[in-house]
């Protein structure tokens, strides 16, 4: 089992939908996670990152984090056609000596 | 500080041939990573700094593959004996982790295609 599971898509919605983006993880350490997008042949673009279990919004996204379940998800509301890329999530210990472990990223396509 | 610069953006290099690709961090951000991204996969990773000390690299790295953090501010990741399978897309990012602070900024990548 890897250690971050993430659906890879392709997902298309209608522009101005919600949308749900979501992980699931084996490593009980975790407890620093983070969205990232990344556009066509782009470096990722940190989203937002989160602490632990809870919610966390800014502007139109909202991360959500259930350590109990290891289960975390991005909404996007109000999506629109630029918000059409690759969302990877990623996550680590937060110890000093530790990596930051990626999903392999869910295409997101927002139809006009 | 604009953010992460890797150097070349893109390298094609003949299959047996060294490279050596260059990431310039943040400035005052003291960790820095390598990862490895292929088609329609998240970012692998490769190895990561504090300041100068190497911490840890990935046990899919083979020896043919070097990083080096000389002086705790830029980064270079040599691949020697290149080989077709060695095509990707090289990410390097950096963080500031005075504790446990850790996201990461991503620079634009080296593409590299092994032909």
């Amino acid at each position: 089992q890897k250690e971050v599971e993430q659906d890879p898509g392709p997902l298309s919605v209608p522009e101005g939908a919600i949308v749900s983006l979501n992980c699931t993880y084996s490593n009980s350490a975790f407890q620093y996670f983070m969205w990232y997008r990344q556009y066509s042949r782009k470096g990722p673009e940190l989203l937002m990152y989160t602490y632990s279990s809870g919610n966390k919004e800014d502007g139109r996204f909202t991360a959500q984090v259930d350590k109990s379940s290891k289960y975390i998800s991005l909404f996007i509301r109000d999506s629109q056609p630029s918000d059409s890329a690759t969302y990877l999530c990623a996550m680590n210990q937060m110890n000093r000596d530790d990596k930051i472990i990626f999903g392999k990223g869910t295409r997101l396509h927002i139809l006009p | 500080d604009t953010g992460v610069s890797q150097n070349p953006r893109h390298k094609i290099t003949k299959r047996g041939q060294n490279v050596t690709f260059r990431c310039d961090p943040i400035s005052e951000h003291n960790r820095l990573y390598w990862y490895r991204q292929t088609l329609g996969q998240g970012p692998e990773f490769l190895t990561y700094f504090q300041n100068e000390a190497q911490l840890e690299k990935s046990r899919l790295l083979s020896d043919r593959f070097s990083a080096e953090r000389p002086k705790g501010s830029f980064s270079t990741l040599e691949i020697q004996r290149t080989e077709q399978g060695d095509s990707a897309m090289y990410l390097c990012a950096s963080s500031f982790a005075p504790l446990e602070v850790t996201e990461a900024f991503f620079g634009q990548g080296t593409r590299l295609t092994v032909v």
